[in-house]
């Protein structure tokens, strides 16, 4: 089966610019999670998607950040405008079972975005 | 909330031997899963190992296993008869179990793996 494919790989935007991020959860995964690495920290929840619902977004740090999940297939995280502590790399991991299940959560690749 | 600490920013061992990652975490909640993935330089996160924190056997996953100890709130990562490509950062990672939380990961700050030949 396809695996959780992010694009695009590398993003490089101007600070004030809107970047939107795609994630391609596993067909048939309802739980969809986002969660991002700036520079020097830890990885950190964003938000969790079951279906095309937000189970949880109290990882969003502003409302510049919006994440959209159309139809329960892939999602969206858009930011806008971005600011140069947007930086880091974005990652999406999708699930059957909340729990991770035996293989637990499948993740993407991630998407590097710099803002200049 | 949970909390997660991994002690060592660094570690390296010879192939074929074995090494051990500490990873100890906070939770007021009973329960609640525990996960290893590592993140080569690829940087996609792989599934290591999975623990449930309701079971007392300690997970094994071939080279792999946990030490897992519920009342100490440790959660240590043995790889056995390391290999080349097991070099990675390795992430410690409690997971929700209920609440609107549920399946929320919280990571550690990573391990580097070195193996040297």
């Amino acid at each position: 089966e396809a695996g959780v494919t992010q694009f695009p790989s590398h993003s490089v935007i101007e600070k004030g610019q809107t970047v939107t991020l795609r994630c391609d959860p596993i067909s048939g995964h309802d739980n969809l999670y986002w969660y991002r690495r700036v520079m020097g920290k830890e990885i950190k929840f964003l938000l969790h998607f079951v279906k095309e619902s937000k189970q949880d977004e109290s990882g969003m740090p502003n409302n510049r950040f919006l994440a959209e999940r159309t139809g329960g297939t892939y999602s969206t995280l858009k930011v806008q405008p971005a600011e140069l502590e947007d930086s880091g790399v974005y990652f999406c991991a999708s699930s059957q079972d909340w729990r991770g299940g035996a293989g637990g959560y499948t993740f993407g690749s991630g998407t590097r975005l710099t803002v200049v | 909330a949970q909390t997660v600490t991994q002690s060592q920013p660094e570690m390296s061992v010879q192939e074929a031997e074995t090494v051990t990652l500490s990873c100890t975490y906070d939770t007021s909640e009973s329960d609640y899963y525990l996960f290893w993935y590592k993140q080569p330089p690829s940087r996609q996160m792989i599934l290591v190992i999975r623990q449930e924190a309701y079971k007392q056997q300690n997970a094994t996953e071939n080279r792999f296993s946990v030490n897992f100890q519920k009342a100490a709130k440790s959660f240590s990562l043995k790889i056995s008869d390391s290999q080349l490509g097991d070099a990675a950062m390795y992430f410690c990672a409690p997971a929700h179990a209920g609440g609107t939380s549920y399946g929320k990961l919280t990571f550690g700050q990573g391990t580097i793996l070195t193996v040297h030949p």
